[in-house]
């Protein structure tokens, strides 16, 4: 099936810092979504991109839905120590029948011990 | 709004055993998925639905058998679990396209445990 590439696999963030994460593939996607999924729970969507080259942000997170419609990108800006979690894009196909997606393995944010 | 809820929490199955995983939602969605998520490893569609009463596969739908009677609720069957069938089971909904938004929410999951 449809691959997306998500990377860093995972990182170690410090307070304060800002911190990037990726997802690519080889498809063109009309939508990209980002997840955060804490222990125990189920994923949460975090913010939501509908067209090529938009921005959107929700507190101090920052997407970006790439011009070529085949990326996205997830900024953090100051780190905090809740921010750790596991992250996911998620893609969907213009042609997808019922809304289907397509997910990223994930970025695994830790804090730096 | 409870948003969409997943019972059973928790189980442990012996191989051989069939259980249920009922999911529930009170957003009114129209489609509704099942995904299961292994260490490691991102969300990967068993079976959706675009509506009461229908039915599609997804990704990994081999061993598992689904049904959607009513709107709200969307089941999951394991006739015969099998010890690959240990994971985690989500169950998300959305929106009809032109109706809403795309985006899926999703349930708090339920781990199951085969052996």
């Amino acid at each position: 099936g449809q691959q997306l590439n998500q990377s860093p696999q995972s990182m170690f963030i410090q307070e304060g810092e800002d911190v990037s994460m990726n997802c690519t593939s080889s498809s063109i996607f009309n939508t990209w979504l980002w997840y955060k999924q804490e222990p125990g729970e189920g994923p949460v969507l975090l913010i939501a991109l509908y067209k090529a080259g938009e921005l959107t942000s929700n507190g101090r997170l920052t997407a970006q839905f790439g011009i070529t419609r085949k990326d996205s990108f997830l900024n953090i800006s100051a780190s905090i120590p809740s921010d750790v979690g596991i992250y996911f894009c998620a893609g969907q196909l213009e042609e997808a029948a019922g809304n289907k997606l397509t997910f990223g393995g994930g970025t695994r944010v830790l804090v730096k011990p | 709004n409870a948003g969409v809820t997943q019972t059973p929490k928790f189980r442990v199955l012996k191989t051989g055993q069939s259980m249920t995983l009922l999911c529930a939602q009170d957003m009114n969605h129209e489609y509704m998925y099942w995904y299961r998520q292994d260490p490691g490893m991102g969300l990967r569609l068993i079976h959706y639905s675009v509506g009461e009463g229908t039915t599609a596969k997804g990704e990994v739908p081999d061993g598992y058998n689904v049904s959607r009677l009513k709107k709200q609720n969307f089941l999951l069957g394991l006739e015969s679990a099998a010890p690959s069938q240990t994971s985690v089971y989500f169950c998300a909904s959305s929106y009809l396209i032109g109706t809403g938004p795309y985006e899926q929410y999703f349930g708090p999951g339920t781990r199951l445990t085969v052996t």
